[in-house]
Parts: structure tokens; C-alpha cells; sequence
């Protein structure tokens, strides 16, 4: 158990619809990360907060957005869901600003499926 | 842009025995981390090993140790005595800047 948690583990939906997946990182850490894991695209970055605010930008399309609360738990909103969004969504965090002298701790993640 | 290349899509061994997956990525950062990640079936990404670009010093944990050649960027695992537990995907990752690169991942399977 890595200590970061993510709602819902699953989610089934429809095209056009919009949803919000919600991730609390482990005690301590102030970065959240949101990752897309797709069988074509396989594991891409999205976007990191910091302590509330935008830090980094990835291939996030824009009807996606993401904000991390002043408790530190972060929500992605996907909207007008489209069929190739169906992919699983991790949240990762650490306790660092820059990534890169870092090690991110993944949540379980939650499936999407668009129908 | 950061790149990681995993050559193997697939990996066999057999039970007991060792198996070495092999990672190559590219960059222009100085500073960073390198780390194998391990996805079995359940799909939770499991931090196996992580690798300091500024240690010389190759990174073990317990039957995992990886092989860091900085010159060559080239950053493989090695499972040594392989059980089955160990059979998932495994992520090379790159860490550089505020994210995560990863390699398409190899599967390692192991036979009983």
C-alpha cells in the first residue's frame, strides 16, 4: 500500500458525459500527479500540482482540468467524454516541488470506461 | 525531449532462475532519477528500485539490482532466483524536470 488513495476504482459512463476522479496523497506530501494509462499511448504524464498550485503541464487535453484543495487532495474533471478517453488514471504524489530528485508513489488508480 | 526506450516487449524465465530487462533513455538533464516500476495483474504501479544519476554506486533491493551505465544511458534491471510473483509489467521511468517518462514496458513471464 503506497498510501495514496484514489475514487472511485471504477467508472463506467457515456459519451459527452463529464466526471471527476479524486485522489489524497500520503501524509506529508504536497506534489500530486495525474498520469493517463492507455493501451495505445501507454503511460502518459498529465499535469502536477503543487501545495495548490499548477506546476507542470503534459499531453492533458483541454477538457480536462485538474485543482488540488487546500487539504491536498487533487480531482480531475474529464468532460465531453469521447471513447478513446477509456483509460486507466493514476494519481502518483511526493513531498518534493521538482520532480526530478523525486520518487513518485502511485495510487491505485481508476478505470474509465466510456461506453 | 526525454525519452525511454524498452526493446523487450516480452521476457521469459524460469522459476528460480535470473533475468535481466534492459532500458535506454536519452536527455540533456544532468540531474535526475531512473526507477523500475512493476505492474502486475492487479494494475498498481509498484516502485521496485530507484537510482540516483549522480551515484556511481548500482542501486540493490533485496533480489533486484540494476546495471547504470550514465555514458551509455542505459539503466537494466536484474531479478535474480525469479518467482512467480514476479511475472507483470515492468516501466523503466525517467524522471527529469516535474514528470514521470516512461518506456513502453516489458512482461515478464515465469514458468513454473
Amino acid at each position: 500500500d503506497s498510501g495514496v488513495t484514489q475514487t472511485p476504482k471504477h467508472l463506467i459512463t457515456a459519451t459527452g458525459q463529464r466526471v471527476t476522479l479524486r485522489c489524497s496523497p500520503r501524509s506529508g506530501d504536497l506534489s500530486v500527479y495525474w498520469y493517463q494509462q492507455s493501451l495505445d499511448q501507454g503511460l502518459q504524464f498529465l499535469i502536477q500540482y503543487y501545495n495548490g498550485e499548477e506546476r507542470a503541464k503534459g499531453n492533458i487535453l483541454e477538457r480536462f482540468s485538474a485543482q488540488q484543495f487546500p487539504d491536498l487532495h487533487s480531482e480531475l474533471n474529464l468532460s465531453s467524454l469521447e471513447l478513446g478517453d477509456s483509460a486507466l488514471y493514476f494519481c502518483a504524489s511526493s513531498d518534493k516541488d521538482r520532480a526530478s530528485t523525486d520518487t513518485q508513489y502511485f495510487g491505485p488508480g481508476t478505470r474509465l470506461t466510456v461506453l | 525531449a526525454q525519452t525511454v526506450t524498452q526493446s523487450q516487449p516480452e521476457m521469459s524465465v524460469q522459476e528460480a532462475e535470473t533475468v535481466t530487462l534492459s532500458c535506454t533513455y536519452d536527455t540533456s538533464e544532468s540531474d535526475y532519477y531512473l526507477f523500475w516500476y512493476k505492474q502486475p495483474p492487479s494494475r498498481q504501479m509498484i516502485l521496485v528500485i530507484r537510482q540516483e544519476a549522480y551515484k556511481q554506486q548500482n542501486a540493490t533491493e533485496n533480489r533486484f539490482s540494476v546495471n547504470f551505465q550514465k555514458a551509455a544511458k542505459s539503466f537494466s534491471l536484474k531479478i535474480s532466483d525469479s518467482q512467480l510473483g514476479d511475472a507483470a509489467m515492468y516501466f523503466c521511468a525517467f524522471n527529469a524536470g516535474n514528470m514521470l517518462t516512461f518506456g513502453g514496458g516489458t512482461r515478464l513471464m515465469v514458468k513454473p
